[in-house]
């Protein structure tokens, strides 16, 4: 079956201008997740979506960034006026409900840089 | 709060070798623990988890991984190491009570033939 799918999978920005990535979970997946990866380093939580629960925003690194989550379907993360510590790779992730609960599947990323 | 500390950037064994790639954690209450790996140029895969029961959990590709509850590690090894298990490993844990996920930085593991 699909996947996890990331769009755009690169973005080139001007500093200051916003961007808005996207997220296609696997169908039927309850859970969905932002991470952030700079370059060399590890994974860094940004925000999670668990079905229809408030999401836990607890990593958004400031208020310029925010996401959203339609239902159980696609995520959008957006970054307004973006700076150039923002350059990095978005990755996307979700997981099913059940046993395979703790299990997340990740897209491609998008990779971010800005200007 | 929740932390994952992987104390080495990088791992060298020779193929067929065994190997280990460390890790410990930092959760309040019980945690569930996972592996990941990142091949080049392809995306993160889940290798395997620690939810309870056996300490000795079993994954994808031969690895395998034992939780500490003492040592609060969750250390990943395999018997035999293969030029195809050169990757970017990630350990992660999770408390019970949420989906918050924490990765360590990772540790790059190079196979030498």
């Amino acid at each position: 079956g699909a996947g996890v799918s990331q769009s755009p999978s690169n973005k080139v920005t001007e500093k200051g201008k916003d961007v808005e990535l996207r997220c296609d979970p696997i169908s039927g997946h309850t859970a969905l997740y932002w991470y952030r990866q700079r370059l060399g380093q590890g994974l860094e939580f940004l925000i999670y979506f668990q079905g229809n629960s408030a999401p836990d925003k607890s990593g958004l690194p400031s208020d310029r960034f925010s996401a959203e989550r339609t239902g159980e379907s696609v995520s959008t993360l957006t970054i307004q006026r973006t700076q150039q510590e923002d350059s990095a790779v978005y990755l996307c992730a979700s997981s099913a409900s059940g046993v395979s609960m703790h299990e997340q599947y990740f897209g491609p990323g998008t990779r971010l840089t800005v200007t | 709060a929740q932390s994952v500390a992987q104390p080495e950037d990088q791992v060298n064994v020779a193929e067929g070798n065994p190997l280990t790639v460390k890790c410990t954690y930092s959760v309040s209450g019980n945690p569930y623990l996972f592996w990941y790996v990142q091949y080049p140029n392809r995306g993160l895969q889940f290798l395997l988890k620690y939810i309870t029961g056996d300490n000795l959990v079993k994954g994808s590709y031969g690895f395998e991984a034992e939780f500490n509850k003492s040592q609060t590690s969750f250390h990943l090894k395999k018997p035999s190491a293969l030029v195809s298990d050169s990757a970017l490993y990630f350990c992660a844990v999770r408390n019970t009570g949420g989906f918050k996920t924490i990765f360590g930085a990772g540790t790059r593991l190079f196979v030498k033939a």
